[in-house]
Parts: structure tokens; sequence; C-alpha cells
């Protein structure tokens, strides 16, 4: 699987976008990109994924650069309760494996 | 229940004992993972399970370390001769297929004395 590279942290101010930055530039064709959080104490929380075309949901949006070699993760009006490490991970189609990193530490200041 | 369930939340237990840890899917979901997570580290991935398919027990640390799953229900992980290096947060995950978002429960808390 291609390896992600994710800064180790970051602070955020509550009510802004917060944007998280991942690069890929190993990714494959038949490679997802997925976006998990956890918040101190809990099980890693599914956010999305996408695999060329940008993706948006309740929770986030995912930008795919065209060569899909890197990509964000927009949190459009971060909250004290976003924060949490967030994890960027590169999957293959279709196959189970979910390899976690080290992710980003992201701090939502008030 | 909605969401993945595991039981107990807590559990305290005496270096040498054996314990069993319980994961409940999401009802319908094919696939079911089993990871840990020692204090301040990253997931570990200890096993996975898919259908009636043979698992994979890749991630397993030592033979100590066993699991099960009855078709597509419930999973035990089971540890046996606990060991203070055991101690961690236990974590299931299910998922409806193979490479579908995979939901996480909110883990079981080991702590061996």
């Amino acid at each position: 699987d291609a390896k992600t590279t994710q800064p180790t942290s970051m602070d955020c101010a509550e009510g802004r976008a917060a944007n998280l930055p991942c690069n890929h530039s190993t990714i494959s064709g038949n490679e997802y990109v997925y976006w998990y959080r956890q918040i101190h104490s809990q099980g890693p929380q599914y956010i999305i994924h996408g695999l060329k075309n940008n993706e948006t949901n309740e929770m986030a949006s995912l930008i795919i650069t065209e060569d899909r070699k890197s990509s964000t993760l927009i949190l459009p009006h971060a909250t004290l309760r976003d924060t949490a490490v967030y994890y960027c991970i590169v999957r293959v189609v279709d196959d189970y494996k979910l390899s976690f990193g080290a992710g980003t530490t992201v701090t939502v200041r008030a | 229940g909605a969401g993945v369930s595991q039981s107990p939340s807590n559990k305290v237990t005496e270096k040498g004992k054996d314990v069993e840890l319980r994961c409940d899917p999401i009802s319908g979901h094919t696939a079911l993972y089993w990871y840990r997570q020692r204090l301040g580290q990253g997931l570990e991935f200890l096993i996975y399970f898919q259908g009636n398919s043979a698992p994979d027990k890749s991630g397993l640390p030592s033979d100590r370390f066993s699991a099960e799953r009855t078709g597509e229900s419930v999973s035990t992980l089971t540890i046996q001769r606990t060991q203070q290096e055991d101690s961690a947060v236990y974590l299931c995950a299910s998922s409806y297929t193979a490479g579908g978002p995979a939901f996480f429960g909110q883990g079981t808390r080991l702590t061996v004395v």
C-alpha cells in the first residue's frame, strides 16, 4: 500500500474551516483515500473516502488533487468537539487491509 | 443496536489469568476486525474475519491470543495467561463488505495487574 505523510500536529480556530493536508505521492490508480479520526478515549470514527473525485458528506469534504498525489480534508466549521487525531489512509479498492499511521493531532481552540 | 458494541468496556485482571473480550458487529456486516492500541500508541491490526473465509490472523502477537467468530455474528477475542504488556484498549470494527468503510466500537480497556 502507498504510504501517507501528514503533519504531526496543527491548531485550528473554532468556527473556522480546518484544512488537513495529506501527501500520498506513490498512490496507485486502484487505491482509495480514507479519513478517520479518533477523539480521546474513543474508537476511531470513519469520516469520508474517495478515489479521484472530490467528495462531501455531513461531516467533511475531501479534495483530491488531479494527479492524486495529495488530498485535503476540510472540516467546514471546526468546533471544540473536532479536537482529535486525524488519520489519512490509502487503501486498495476491495481490499480489507486498513492500516493506521500516526495521524495529525488537531486541536481546535476557542 | 446501531453501532458496534464491545463488552466489557473495562476489564482489570491479574497477570496469568485468561480474559475473553466480546464484539457485537453491526447487523449485516460480513467483515470484522480486531485491533489493539497501547497507551499513547497507534492501532495494531490483530485479526480479520470475512464471512466463512479463513481469517487473517497475521497480526496476532503470540499463541496466547486467539479469536473466534460464528458466521457473521458475535466475535470473541481470548487472551490466555495475560501479561502486563497485554494492557491496552482492544478495538473491534465491522464493515458491510471487505473493502467498505469500517466502523469501530468504543473498545475494551484491559489492564493486567
